[in-house]
């Protein structure tokens, strides 16, 4: 079936250093969203890709969408404590498929 | 807006029991989707109904069947529990289907004994 890999599974971070998360289809996606799951909560929207290349920016977040629409990252500059969680991307192949979630990356933030 | 709610949070059951999980979508979304959640992992869809249909079914055997109401409210059933079912059962509301954001709800713990 179709997959979503996601690299890092884990990583351990200094506060005030920057963290990326990486997204690889083999498959063409239409679209890819990123969610955030907080220890013990359940998983929150962060934003939706839907153009090759798109790039888009939320305070210390930038979300990249690859030219050829297989990939995506996420990085986080200066993290910080409330950043702690874990990050998924999410992948539609198309129309009304249902979202495939990548393992999702584990972040923890030492002050 | 009261946002995504479902019940109960927690149950235990044992091998070979139904349950049936329950899920209240956000007003005016009339798409729902059911996720399993292993920990360590990222969800797993299961179901998708938008507008009372089926929409979309993922990997799961038979034992495991949804519905979804008039008021777009849903239903999940799991049959002849497996030790294997134990998970978190998420549910997600969306205006339209899984081209539209997701909105979580903060899931059923179901733990098969």
């Amino acid at each position: 079936g179709q997959q979503v890999m996601q690299i890092p599974q884990y990583q351990h971070v200094q506060e005030g250093e920057d963290f990326t998360t990486y997204c690889n289809s083999s498959t063409t996606l239409s679209n890819i969203q990123w969610y955030k799951q907080r220890p013990g909560g359940h998983p929150v929207f962060l934003i939706q890709l839907v153009k090759s290349g798109e790039v888009k920016k939320q305070k210390r977040l930038t979300f990249q969408f690859g030219e050829a629409k297989k990939n995506s990252s996420l990085h986080i500059t200066a993290t910080q404590t409330t950043d702690v969680g874990t990050y998924f991307c999410a992948g539609q192949y198309s129309g009304n498929t249902p979202l495939v979630f990548g393992k999702g990356t584990r972040l923890s933030v030492i002050a | 807006d009261a946002g995504v709610t479902q019940s109960p949070t927690h149950l235990i059951k044992t091998r070979g029991q139904q349950v049936t999980l329950r899920c209240s979508p956000i007003s005016g979304h009339k798409s729902v989707s059911w996720y399993q959640q292993v920990l360590g992992q990222g969800p797993q869809f299961i179901f998708q109904y938008y507008e009372k249909e089926e929409r979309g079914r993922g990997n799961f055997p038979d034992r495991f069947s949804a519905r979804q109401f008039p008021n777009y409210s849903s239903e999940l059933n799991v049959n002849a529990l497996l030790l294997g079912d134990s998970a978190l059962y998420l549910c997600a509301s969306s205006l339209r289907g899984s081209s539209y954001e997701q909105y979580f709800g903060p899931g059923t713990r179901l733990t098969v004994t």
